[in-house]
C-alpha cells in the first residue's frame, strides 16, 4: 500500500534562517507531487507541484522553492525566512490521471 | 488564488442533524472533489463528482454538483460528534493545467453530543 512520510512534524526557526521540509512516498511510481500551505484557520494555497523528476511548477513568488531530487521525494526550501512563512505546509500526492489526492500528516512551521 | 468559498464558514450542530455545507467555483471543471481535516492534521479525501455527474452518495455523505450555477454541497446525514471537523472542496480545472488541485477556504462544522 502507499504511504507518504512527511517531516519534520514541527519546526520553530528565526527570521532569516533556512528552512528544509522533506516530503517522500512509497508504494507508488511517477507520482504527481504537491506542496500546500494552509495558514491558521484558512483554507490551503498551492505552493508548488511536481509532475517527474526535475520538474518543478510554481504557483507562488516569494522566497520559497521546491525540487525533485528523487521520483517520490519532494523538498521544500528557503534560504532566508520570513516571519510570513509560518504556516501548516502539507505536502500531497496523487497518480497520473486520477483525481484523488493523499496528503501527508503536515509540517508545523513557526518563523519568530 | 482560490478557486472555491464554501458557505458557512463555521456551522454547529446537534448529533444526529443533518450537516449541510456548499461551495462555489469560478472556472469550468473536470471534477470536484470534498476532503475532511481533522485539526492539526492532513486532509482526507472523501468524495469525488464528475462533471457529468449531479449526484452522488457515500456512507452517509451526499454530494450534489450545478455546473450551471458552479456550485456543490455536501450533505452530511445523521451527523455524529466524530464528524467534527473542516470540510473543503476542491476542483480540478477544465482545459488547463489539468494536474492542479485548487482548495476552497474550507467550512468548519462542530458537532455537539
Amino acid at each position: 500500500s502507499q504511504t507518504i512520510h512527511q517531516w519534520p512534524a514541527t519546526l520553530v526557526q528565526p527570521v532569516g534562517s533556512p528552512l528544509s521540509l522533506e516530503c517522500t512516498v512509497e508504494g507508488t511510481s511517477n507520482p504527481n507531487l504537491y506542496w500546500y500551505r494552509q495558514a491558521a484557520g484558512r483554507g490551503l494555497q498551492l505552493l508548488f507541484y511536481s509532475v517527474g523528476i526535475g520538474q518543478i511548477s510554481s504557483e507562488v513568488p516569494q522566497n520559497l522553492s521546491a525540487s525533485r531530487p528523487q521520483d517520490r521525494q519532494f523538498i521544500l526550501s528557503s534560504k532566508k525566512l520570513l516571519l510570513s512563512d509560518s504556516g501548516f505546509y502539507l505536502c500531497a500526492w496523487r497518480l497520473q490521471g486520477t483525481g484523488e489526492l493523499f496528503f501527508g500528516e503536515g509540517s508545523r512551521l513557526t518563523v519568530l | 488564488s482560490q478557486q472555491g468559498e464554501e458557505d458557512p464558514q463555521a456551522l454547529s450542530i446537534q448529533e444526529g442533524e443533518n450537516a449541510t455545507m456548499n461551495c462555489s467555483y469560478k472556472t469550468s471543471i473536470n471534477n470536484l472533489q470534498w476532503y475532511r481535516q481533522n485539526s492539526g492534521r492532513g486532509l482526507v479525501h472523501l468524495i469525488l463528482i464528475r462533471s457529468n455527474e449531479r449526484e452522488k452518495h457515500s456512507g452517509r455523505l451526499r454530494v450534489t454538483l450545478d455546473t450551471s450555477k458552479k456550485s456543490s454541497s455536501l450533505l452530511i446525514t445523521a451527523s455524529r460528534a466524530a464528524d467534527t471537523a473542516s470540510y473543503f472542496c476542491a476542483t480540478d480545472a477544465y482545459g488547463g493545467a489539468t494536474n492542479k488541485l485548487i482548495f476552497g477556504t474550507g467550512t468548519l462544522l462542530a458537532v455537539q453530543p
